[in-house]
């Protein structure tokens, strides 16, 4: 069955620079969801779409936006990057609000 | 703020015992409680329990919820290495927003 695709599976920037993460939901999800696990973390909530309209949102610092586009992708843009923003990103996907989330594989990113 | 406590933190068995994890959770706008498998990698939907007092099982593995005293149990009977993983509970509120606890730590030997 297919999954959640994320891109790139690994990303090393430096300080001061600007990523984006792509997230390629399960076909037919709609919903999608983005999660920060920071090491030996549990996973912290930053922001969801659901049909292409952001739906909630959490500890997401203002250099960060995301969005999710008509073909229901999404991108996460993270800005000024800083070291403490060294993280494992998920994306999730659901069919609809209030269903089960799939996670990715995840985005690994190293800001050194 | 809302909160999420597993119990225990961490669990070290043999294969063959059975485990019982902890959720208890306070949040607002509750909605559903989904369980995760984590090894290493992206977290596994193993259940989401939306009703209190029916058992939900995929295996070895069952799960309960209870509304009333914002309380769940994940079982894991007859326990593999394979089991061995980081077990997460997560509430889910409005918009599906998933919030997560710290985890329990399961290793089994064999």
């Amino acid at each position: 069955a297919a999954g959640v695709i994320q891109s790139p599976r690994h990303l090393i920037k430096e300080k001061r620079e600007t990523a984006t993460l792509k997230c390629y939901p399960i076909p037919r999800h709609d919903t999608v969801y983005w999660y920060q696990q920071g090491p030996g973390q549990d996973p912290q909530f930053l922001i969801s779409f659901y049909e292409k309209m952001q739906s909630d949102k959490g500890s997401i610092p203002d250099r960060f936006s995301a969005q999710q586009f008509s073909d229901y992708h999404s991108e996460l843009n993270m800005s000024s990057l800083e070291l403490g923003d060294s993280a494992l990103y998920f994306c999730a996907s659901s069919l609809m609000v209030d269903y089960e989330q799939y996670f990715g594989p995840g985005t690994r990113l190293t800001v050194t | 703020e809302d909160k999420v406590v597993q119990s225990p933190l961490s669990l070290v068995v043999h294969e063959g015992d059975t485990v019982t994890l902890n959720c208890s959770y306070e949040v607002t706008n509750f909605r559903s409680l989904l369980w995760y498998k984590q090894e290493k990698k992206a977290p596994t939907f193993l259940f989401m329990l939306t009703s209190s007092g029916i058992e939900k099982k995929s295996g070895r593995l069952s799960s309960i919820l209870d509304k009333k005293e914002l309380f769940s149990i994940l079982n894991i009977t007859a326990t593999q290495t394979g089991d061995s993983a980081i077990y997460l509970c997560a509430p889910s509120t409005s918009y599906g927003k998933l919030t997560f606890g710290q985890g329990t730590i399961l290793t089994v030997h064999p």
